[in-house]
This record gives C-alpha cells, structure tokens and sequence, in this order.
C-alpha cells in the first residue's frame, strides 16, 4: 500500500531539547515535503526536497532543518523548540512533476511547553 | 505569486442539502488546481484535480468543480451531502511552469453537515 509513515503522532516536551520527527515514504518520490497546519492559516510548506542531497527552504523555514540522505527518508529536526512551533506538522511526497498530486502522512501533533 | 482563497471558513449544512464550497486564486499564468479532503485525526487526501481539457471535474464521493478562468475560480459542489462529508477541505494551486511543482493551499473551509 502505497504511505506516507509519520513519527511520532504525538510529543509533547519541553523547551530547548532537541527532537526529530521522522517521514518516510514508500512511492520512490522524488519530491518531499513538510507543511505545518496552524488555525486560520491553513498549510504553510516549512522545507521541501526534489532530491537525495537537495533541499530548500519553504514558505516559514526559521527553527527547523531537514536532511535528505536517502530518497524515502526526509526528518524535520527541530533543534531547539520553542512554543511558537506548536503545531499540527505534515509531510508530503510526490513524483514532483507539475500537476501531480501530493501524498500526505497521518500528521505529528507536536506541543512545546 | 500565486495565491488562494476561500473566502468560508466554516460552512454548516443540513444532510442531502446541496453544498459548494468556494475558492479563488491569483496567479499570472496558467495553472493546475486541486482540492483536498481532511477527515478528523489524518492527512489530507486528493478529492479531484483540474489539469486541462474539460472545465468540469468530477472526483471522489460524488463531489465535483468547475475551473473558470476568466473568473479564477474553482468551486467545489456536491448535489446531496452525507454526514460523513464533515471535514476539513483545501483548494490549491500550483504553476504550470515546468519542473517543480510550488503548491499553495488556501486555509481550508469545514463543512459541517447536520443530522
């Protein structure tokens, strides 16, 4: 069955200590993706990757990095959380072609205290 | 830069009554369209898409849109809606410009159908 597999579901932790939340995809996209979902603000893309080794800031980059170094695999790191990064976290993949929908996981709701 | 619309956040139905859930967008060239169903507690999935050729799109669960150029909109209806359509819906646009596809999503609209 063709998923997005997000982990954690759920985190809540506390200031300052570091987590990953990792995203793995089973498609052989080339294209991935993380979104975070805020109310009244919809969808913002945080990073994305066309690639193995290729990454790029999104729309709302600040306080998270991304790594690329398998083609399934694409964690968001969050070095140092702050409770601004409260929020309902998404990845997505998809082949990248223009006009292809994207594949989303299940969603990681992460609170920061 | 492409933007998107919706102009509802929450729009409350009764069971088998019509619904349409409005989107606009803004971009300068042409586009490829999309709506997005999220149910409670998961992603969102593909409802329909909008690529070319027929400006009437039907897709899943009965739902369809209607791409209008001229008026850069894409709404979303459904004839007879259930209770299991309470959701969360996204439109969302991206260029049709070639390699990478830029997604722009709107804030959702809720649909929330009464019994």
């Amino acid at each position: 069955e063709a998923q997005v597999t997000q982990n954690p579901r759920y985190l809540i932790t506390v200031t300052g200590k570091k987590l990953t939340v990792t995203c793995s995809q089973n498609m052989n996209h080339e294209y991935m993706s993380w979104y975070r979902q805020d109310p009244g603000l919809g969808l913002r893309q945080i990073y994305y990757s066309m690639n193995v080794e290729v990454t790029d800031k999104g729309d709302v980059p600040e306080g998270y990095k991304v790594s690329r170094k398998e083609k399934r695999n694409f964690p968001l790191i969050l070095e140092s959380p702050s409770p601004n990064q409260t929020s309902l976290y998404f990845c997505a993949s998809s082949s990248g072609l223009a006009g292809q929908p994207q594949h989303f996981g299940d969603g990681t709701r992460l609170s920061i205290l | 830069a492409q933007s998107v619309t919706q102009l509802d956040s929450q729009v409350p139905v009764f069971e088998e009554a019509p619904v349409e859930l409005r989107c606009n967008y803004s971009s300068s060239v042409s586009v490829y369209l999309f709506w997005y169903v999220q149910y409670p507690n998961q992603g969102l999935q593909l409802l329909l898409k909008y690529l070319s050729g027929s400006t009437l799109v039907k897709g899943i669960n009965g739902f369809e849109a209607e791409f209008n150029k001229s008026q850069t909109s894409f709404h979303l209806r459904k004839p007879s809606v259930h209770i299991s359509d309470t959701a969360e819906y996204f439109c969302a646009v991206s260029d049709q410009s070639g390699g990478y596809q830029k997604v722009t999503f709107g804030i959702g609209t809720k649909l929330q159908v009464i019994p």
